[in-house]
C-alpha cells in the first residue's frame, strides 16, 4: 500500500526556517517525481514545488522561489522541503504527492494527510 | 503562473448529471493534454479523478468523465450520488515547467 506521512510542520515566527519531511513507502520512491503543494484552510491547492527522480531536477512556484528548496534522500525514500525567509501567506497545510506522469504530463496519484505550517509571531 | 478559472459553486440533485468547467490559457490547458482533476473531501488530502483530460485511474467510477475544447477542460458527473458532494480542483502543466490549479468548485449535492 502506497503511504506517504508529511512531518516537520508547526508554529514559525516570520522570517523563521522549517523543514518538511515526506515519509514514503509502499512504492519503490526513487522511481518517481514528487511535488509539494499547499493549502490554506478554506482555500484551494496551490502548487509550491516537484523534484524528479534522481533529484538532479527541481521546479519551484515563482511565490516560494529563492526561498523554499525542495530535496529527496532515495536511500531513506524521503522527501524534503526547506523553507526559510518564511512568511504570514506561507500559513497553508502543505501536501506531499507522488507524481506518476512526469516532467510535461504530472498527475499526482497519491497524497499524503498534510502537515500544517503556521507563521505568526 | 495565475490559478485556472473554475465556478465556486455546482448543485445537483441525486441522479442528475452536472459539469464543472476549467478555463486556463494557451500555455497550459490549451496548449497540452494533461489536465487532470482532483476530488477533496472536508479534512481529507485530494484525490485524483481524472488525468490525461479523459482518463480515469482504476477504482474511479464510469460516472465521471472529462473532455477539453482549446482552452477550457470539463468535468462531467452523470448520475449524481450523496457521496460526490465535495471541492473539485482541475490542474493543468504549464509551459513555465509548473503545475497550476483551479480555484475549487464546491459541488453540492441537493
Amino acid at each position: 500500500e502506497v503511504q506517504l506521512v508529511e512531518s516537520g510542520g508547526g508554529l514559525v515566527q516570520p522570517g523563521g526556517s522549517l523543514r518538511l519531511s515526506c515519509a514514503a513507502s509502499g512504492f519503490t520512491f526513487s522511481n518517481y517525481w514528487m511535488h509539494w503543494v499547499r493549502q490554506v484552510p478554506g482555500k484551494g491547492l496551490v502548487w509550491v514545488s516537484r523534484i524528479n527522480s534522481d533529484g538532479r531536477s527541481t521546479d519551484y512556484a515563482d511565490s516560494v522561489k529563492g526561498r523554499f528548496t525542495i530535496s529527496r534522500d532515495n536511500a531513506k525514500n524521503t522527501l524534503y522541503l526547506q523553507m526559510n525567509s518564511l512568511r504570514a501567506e506561507d500559513t497553508a497545510v502543505y501536501y506531499c504527492a507522488r507524481d506518476s506522469g512526469g516532467y510535461y504530463h504530472p498527475l499526482l496519484d497519491y497524497w499524503g494527510q498534510g502537515t500544517l505550517v503556521t507563521v505568526s509571531s | 503562473q495565475s490559478a485556472l478559472t473554475q465556478p465556486a459553486s455546482v448543485s445537483g440533485s441525486p441522479g442528475q448529471s452536472i459539469t464543472i468547467s476549467c478555463t486556463g490559457t494557451n500555455s497550459d490547458v490549451g496548449g497540452y493534454k494533461y489536465v487532470s482533476w482532483y476530488q477533496q473531501h472536508p479534512g481529507k488530502a485530494p484525490t485524483l479523478m481524472i488525468y490525461e483530460v479523459n482518463t480515469r485511474p482504476s477504482g474511479i467510477p464510469d460516472r465521471f468523465s472529462g473532455s477539453k475544447s482549446g482552452n477550457t477542460a470539463s468535468l462531467t458527473i452523470s448520475g449524481l450520488q450523496a457521496e460526490d458532494e465535495g471541492d473539485y480542483y482541475c490542474s493543468s502543466y504549464s509551459s513555465s515547467s509548473t503545475l497550476v490549479f483551479g480555484g475549487g468548485t464546491k459541488l453540492t449535492v441537493l
